[in-house]
């Protein structure tokens, strides 16, 4: 079965720290993944896709067959990214599926 | 960039009455849209996938003849909540994608819909 994991609902950390937000994906064939950010009041938006392979702000995210993972990563944490983060997955039927969402708190 | 919109972003009504919610594609053609429900600090449902001059997709556990989805043109769908109830309140929001490929979705900004 298709499945998005995002293991943690709330991720804090200090303004300058690392942050890895994770994702696991599990899904029989080639996945498009993608990490969409909503930030406070605002709709959701497209932060990053692994096709693409760029850093989008800050954040990387690099797609791991082998851990079927496609964790979300910024070396240096800043309280504008204080928002919450859904990992996608998205199938060759018209099909999303996202995760439920990490609730990332950048505190001062 | 691309623009979706949805109206009414809020609507109030009473139990046993519909509400319909617009979801527009305002720069490009969304062969594809979709609907979403979010539950307060929750993550994203989704409810249906709504591809233009068919009958939509419904997600499992999802009543077909409670939500309405209409997609009739490749620029707007529609979620009709019929005989909605308390428990129908929540924050519907749509997506729409461009295009016949897998990509970025494009989310309008959601409807949140209180059923007194």
């Amino acid at each position: 079965a298709q499945r998005v994991t995002q293991p943690e609902k709330l991720l804090s950390v200090f303004k300058g720290a690392p942050v890895e937000l994770k994702c696991n994906y599990s899904y029989s064939g080639s996945p498009e993944l993608f990490w969409y950010v909503q930030y406070s009041r605002q709709r959701l938006q497209l932060l990053l896709r692994h096709i693409s392979r760029e850093s989008i702000k800050g954040f990387t995210a690099d797609l791991n067959k082998g851990e079927t993972s496609f964790h979300l990563k910024k070396p240096f944490a800043q309280e504008e990214d204080s928002a919450m983060y859904y990992c996608a997955l998205a199938s060759g039927t018209y099909k999303y599926i996202f995760g439920t969402g990490t609730r990332l708190k950048v505190l001062a | 960039g691309a623009v979706v919109s949805q109206h009414p972003s809020r609507v109030i009504c009473k139990s046993g009455t519909s509400v319909k919610i617009e979801c527009r594609s305002l720069d490009f053609q969304a062969t594809t849209m979709f609907w979403y429900r979010q539950f307060p600090k929750q993550s994203l449902m989704l409810m249906a996938t709504s591809n233009e001059g068919s009958k939509a997709t419904y997600e499992q556990g999802v009543e077909k003849d409670k939500f309405l989805i209409n997609h009739a043109s490749l620029t707007l769908s529609t979620l009709t909540v019929t005989s909605a109830h308390p428990e129908d309140s929540s924050f519907y929001i749509c997506s729409a994608l461009p295009g016949l490929a897998l990509g970025e979705q494009f989310f309008g900004p959601g409807t949140r819909l209180t059923v007194l």
